[in-house]
């Protein structure tokens, strides 16, 4: 069972416009969560990078909010640029030190003129 | 800064053929590691290593075989292809030995393999 569950699994946007995306776990005991953005046929390019004392971290339009206590993680964009459209991954890892991270099966963006 | 390089980027077999996937990185980065990417699913990890000399393997390492012999270079071989192999394949690397710190991890272009 996938320890990292994203919602939606694809939305389609106005240019603009902001959105917000989700992104819930059980991974445990955890570690950090982040939020990775993988254009079309490229490779995932990290956006942010959260540890369990923090809740919020801004990378530019991205805005990114974890509630450790809850087990939730969100990923907020604003005002969406064509630029935007692509998946959206959220990846977290544990203490075990068991070098392995538990991925997300993404969250499609498609952002309209 | 060329980061991580794989290659090839697109690659066809026959059930049955073997080949190798190769993966670069010029950051001298400790930690290397190959996943595989189904639609679907989140990235699943094949094999990885802590560093030249020292591999281990992920969660799907049936039919795959990996090296390290230098800090740059991990190679990941496919030992006789099935259509179940089909995927594109990511090589990822960091610079502290386990990405499960906070060390950010980069991503190559990705290989994508298509069994026939």
């Amino acid at each position: 069972k996938n320890q990292v569950e994203q919602s939606p699994q694809s939305l389609i946007i106005l240019e603009g416009k902001n959105c917000t995306l989700q992104c819930n776990y059980t991974v445990s005991p955890f570690s950090n969560l982040r939020w990775y953005k993988q254009d079309t046929g490229r490779g995932p390019v990290s956006l942010t990078i959260m540890t369990f004392s923090e809740n919020t971290k801004s990378n530019g339009r991205y805005t990114a909010t974890l509630d450790a206590d809850t087990k939730q993680s969100s990923l907020h964009i604003t005002a969406s640029q064509l630029s935007d459209s692509a998946s959206y991954i959220c990846v977290v890892s544990s203490r075990r030190g068991d070098y392995k991270l538990s991925f997300g099966a993404g969250t499609t963006v498609t952002v309209r003129a | 800064n060329a980061g991580v390089t794989q290659t090839p980027k697109f690659q066809v077999l026959k059930t049955g053929q073997s080949m190798t996937l190769q993966c670069a990185q010029d950051m001298n980065h400790e930690y290397m590691s190959w996943y595989r990417q189904d639609p679907g699913m989140g990235l699943r990890l094949i094999h990885y290593s802590v560093g030249a000399g020292i591999t281990d393997q992920g969660e799907v390492p049936n039919g795959y075989n990996v090296s390290r012999s230098t800090t740059e270079d991990f190679p990941l071989r496919l030992l006789s292809a099935a259509p179940s192999q089909t995927s594109v394949y990511f090589c990822a690397s960091s610079r502290q030995g386990s990405p499960t710190n906070t060390g950010e991890l980069f991503f190559g272009e990705g290989s994508r393999l298509t069994v026939l």
